[in-house]
């Protein structure tokens, strides 16, 4: 089946710090979308991105479709202590919002004050 | 505010008891949901996509027997584990998917089976 390889697994930064993390896959994807999970919650969706090359900001969030359509990556700006959370990537090779999507390992991101 | 909802939040049980989670689409009429189980410090693995009026489509390697899926209405998904055992306890996650817009996930519901 399908898989994401995300990376990195974990990181421990300090506030005001870039972050910058990423997904690949061994397949084509159609959408990349980024979530963020706090613990004992459901994810919440970040940024969606549809087409190879997309660049797509959202605050201090920025993520890029991969030319290739085979990968993505998430830059947080200017970090703060609630960026605290597990990112995940999720890919979707179908055509339609109904689609399956593959879910990356996720990325625990820990902001030092 | 929220537009999916689950309960319980937080369930504990019995080895062998049942347990019936429920999933709530609150401002849409959702035909399709998704149930996802997350393991601690591990990534969403799709169990099944929950079609109203229909039967669920299962992922490979879940036991359709085990997690029966519901949808008999355009707002409500239930997903039962029968007969749980403790390496059932997970973190039981709905989505919601629509036409046009990406998968609504739920809260969550903790399953702790003792």
């Amino acid at each position: 089946g399908q898989q994401l390889n995300q990376s990195p697994q974990s990181m421990f930064i300090q506030e005001g710090e870039d972050v910058s993390m990423n997904c690949t896959s061994s397949s084509i994807f159609n959408t990349w979308l980024w979530y963020k999970q706090d613990p004992g919650e459901g994810p919440v969706l970040l940024i969606a991105l549809y087409k190879a090359g997309e660049l797509t900001s959202n605050g201090r969030l920025t993520a890029q479709f991969g030319i290739t359509r085979k990968d993505s990556f998430l830059n947080i700006s200017a970090s703060i202590p609630s960026d605290v959370g597990i990112y995940f990537c999720a890919g979707r090779s179908g055509g339609t919002s109904y689609g399956k999507l593959t879910f990356g390992q996720g990325t625990i991101l820990t902001v030092h004050p | 505010g929220a537009v999916v909802s689950q309960h319980p939040s937080r369930v504990i049980c019995k080895s062998g008891t049942s347990v019936k989670i429920e999933c709530r689409s609150l401002d849409f009429q959702a035909t399709t949901m998704f149930w996802y189980r997350q393991f601690p410090k591990q990534s969403l693995m799709l169990m099944a996509t929950s079609n109203e009026g229909s039967k669920a489509t299962y992922e490979q390697g879940v036991e359709k027997d085990k997690f029966l899926i519901n949808h008999a209405s355009l707002t409500l998904s239930t997903l039962t584990v029968t007969s749980a055992h403790p390496e059932d306890s997970s973190f039981y996650i709905c989505s919601r998917g629509q036409q046009g817009v990406e998968q609504f996930f739920g809260p969550g519901t903790r399953l702790t089976v003792l």
